[in-house]
This record gives structure tokens, sequence and C-alpha cells, in this order.
């Protein structure tokens, strides 16, 4: 079956430094990773996704993952946190029928 | 281009009464799926609806059910209220039964009494 583990739930940086949000999946065949954003009082909004094609992926927002298959861990970096960047963020896997999302992981920066 | 609209944004319900939520999906899609998000938790599935057919369903029982028109907005209906259905309902829409493209709503905010 598959599923996500997000690693931490709150993460806390300082505004200009990296961040690093971790998540691992299990799947039984090659997945579709997903990264989402969810502002407080906003729908979620798609980051990036890992569809089988280059393992480094760049998404909106100066983020970027890298799928992992021999450590099953598919993490969120950006190299600059904003101010902005303050939000839910959720892993997901895909199945055949459905989107699995981890339980969040709370971003906060701090100026 | 318009996004995914939800309404209502709020509601205010009691313990076994019945609500509708509605979904209105971005030009151009056919699909629209549903999700619950209790607080601090992830969204689950609740299903999905492609060509006004259910296409896909989660862990959720049948008091939770749904409607696709030929315009490709949507209903969710659940009966029955429990105290356990307060939570964030999300809708998404995409092309053609399609998971890896999917646009989210901003939700409606169901609390139960």
């Amino acid at each position: 079956a598959q599923s996500v583990t997000q690693l931490d739930s709150h993460v806390s940086v300082s505004e200009g430094t990296p961040v690093l949000l971790r998540c691992n999946y299990s799947s039984s065949y090659s997945p579709s990773l997903f990264w989402y954003v969810q502002h407080p009082n906003k729908g979620l909004q798609l980051l990036l996704k890992y569809t089988s094609a280059a393992t480094l992926v760049k998404g909106i927002n100066g983020f970027e993952a890298e799928f992992k298959k021999s450590e099953t861990s598919f993490h969120l970096t950006k190299p600059s946190a904003h101010m902005s960047d303050a939000a839910e963020y959720f892993c997901v896997v895909t199945t055949t029928d459905k989107l699995i999302f981890g339980t969040g992981t709370r971003l906060q920066v701090f100026p | 281009e318009t996004g995914v609209t939800q309404s209502p944004t709020h509601l205010i319900k009691t313990r076994g009464q019945q609500v509708t939520l509605r979904c209105s999906s971005q030009s151009g899609h056919n699909t629209v799926s549903w999700y619950q998000q209790a607080l601090g938790q992830g969204p689950q599935f609740i299903f999905q609806y492609y060509r006004e057919e259910e296409n896909g369903r989660g862990n959720f029982p049948p008091r939770f059910s749904g409607l696709q028109f030929p315009n490709y907005s949507s209903e969710l209906n659940v009966n029955a209220l429990e105290l356990d259905d307060s939570a964030l309902y999300l809708c998404a829409s995409s092309r053609e039964a399609s998971y890896n493209e999917q646009f989210f709503g901003p939700g409606t905010r169901l609390t139960v009494l």
C-alpha cells in the first residue's frame, strides 16, 4: 500500500536560511509524488511533482525536491526562506485512484 | 481562467442534520474530487466524480454521497451529521480523471455542534 510519512510536524527557520522538510514514502511500485502548500484560509497549491522523469524536481517559489529511491525519500528544500513561505506543507503520493496526503509540516519563518 | 470555487465558506449544523456543499470546477476540467481535512490532519480522499459518475471512493460511509452535473460542478452531501464530521471540506478539479494535476478550492469549513 502507498503511504507517506512527514518526519517533522513543525520546522522553524530564520528568514534567509535554508529550508528542509522531510518526507519518506512507501509504495509497491514507482510512485508519483507531490508537495502541496496550504496557507491559512487558502486552498492547497501544488508546489512541485515527481512523475518518474528527472529525480531533481524544481517547483514554484524557489522550492525543489529530490526523489531518492534508495532512501525512499522525497525531501523538500529551499536555499533561502522568505517570510511568505510560512505555511503548512503536505507531501503526497498517488495511487491508481486517489491522492494520499501526509500529516503535514508547519513551517515557521522568523525575521 | 476561473479557478475552483466552493460554497459556502463556513457552515454550522447540529448533529443529525444533513448538509450540502457545492463546488465549481476550473474551466476545462471534467473531474472533481472531494477531501475531508480534520483539524491538524492532512486531507483524506472522500470520492471522485468523472463525467457525472463516481470514479473512486475512499474509506467513508455511505452517508457521504455526491453528484456531478453536466457542467461538471459537484455537490457533496452528508446525512446524519456526527460531531466528527467537523472539518474543512476541499474540492479539487482536474482533467480526465487525472490525479497528477489537481487544483484545489479554498474549502468549506463545517462545524457540527
